[in-house]
């Protein structure tokens, strides 16, 4: 079946405009995250959404990130503002959301550059 | 919150060579600890995983051995070949749904 779908691949943006990326997840998955990978690091968690909970922010680096997920399906995570820091690859991964031992399947990436 | 620790950052090896990947972390809660493999340009994968009431388990080339008592956990690739070259890492939960990863290691296995 259908992975997780992230779009777009690549945004290439000014400083100081809003971007807004899309992450699909695998349908029945109740669980998505989003991550933040720089170059030469690790995943960096930024939000996590599980079925109609509120979200753990707690990972994201400003108020000037957010995110949404509509119906317990698609999440659009939205950077205002940004910054030349903001550039990296952002990954969303989801997961059947039973439990800390689920596999998390991982989206292409879309890779964020900040002019 | 958890802590981890990958070492080393970067592994060298000739074809043919194992490699190992160690990683460290400092919640005693945590009992469940994957292994991504990323390919250049592409999405991380999961290739192994163990939760906290194995030692030890094995998948054809690769195993991962776990030491709670210690809390330490190691990625091993046996016969490696030019296709393991990768970025690995390995992440961390249980203590939250919310999986805490290491920094990675990249590996390169010279033909």
């Amino acid at each position: 079946g259908a992975g997780v779908s992230q779009s777009p691949s690549n945004k290439v943006t000014e400083k100081g405009k809003d971007v807004e990326l899309r992450c699909d997840p695998i349908s029945g998955h109740t669980a998505l995250y989003w991550y933040r990978q720089s170059l030469g690091q690790g995943l960096e968690f930024l939000i996590y959404f599980q079925g109609n909970s509120a979200p753990d922010k707690s990972g994201l680096p400003s108020d000037r990130f957010s995110a949404e997920r509509t119906g317990g399906s698609v999440s659009t995570l939205t950077i205002q503002r940004t910054q030349q820091e903001d550039s990296a690859v952002y990954l969303c991964a989801s997961s059947f959301g039973q439990g800390v031992t689920d596999t998390q399947y991982f989206g292409p990436g879309t890779r964020l550059t900040v002019l | 919150g958890e802590n981890v620790e990958q070492h080393p950052s970067t592994l060298s090896v000739q074809e043919g060579d194992s490699a190992v990947i160690k990683c460290t972390y400092s919640d005693s809660a945590s009992n469940y600890f994957p292994w991504y493999k990323q390919e250049l340009g592409k999405r991380p994968q999961l290739i192994i995983d163990i939760r906290s009431n194995v030692g030890e388990k094995k998948d054809q080339r690769i195993a991962v051995t776990l030491n709670k008592t210690a809390k330490h956990f190691s990625l091993h690739i046996t016969e490696t070949q030019p296709e393991d070259s990768a970025v690995y890492f390995c992440a961390v939960s249980g203590g939250s749904y919310i999986p805490t990863f290491g920094r990675g290691t990249s590996l390169i296995v010279h033909p």
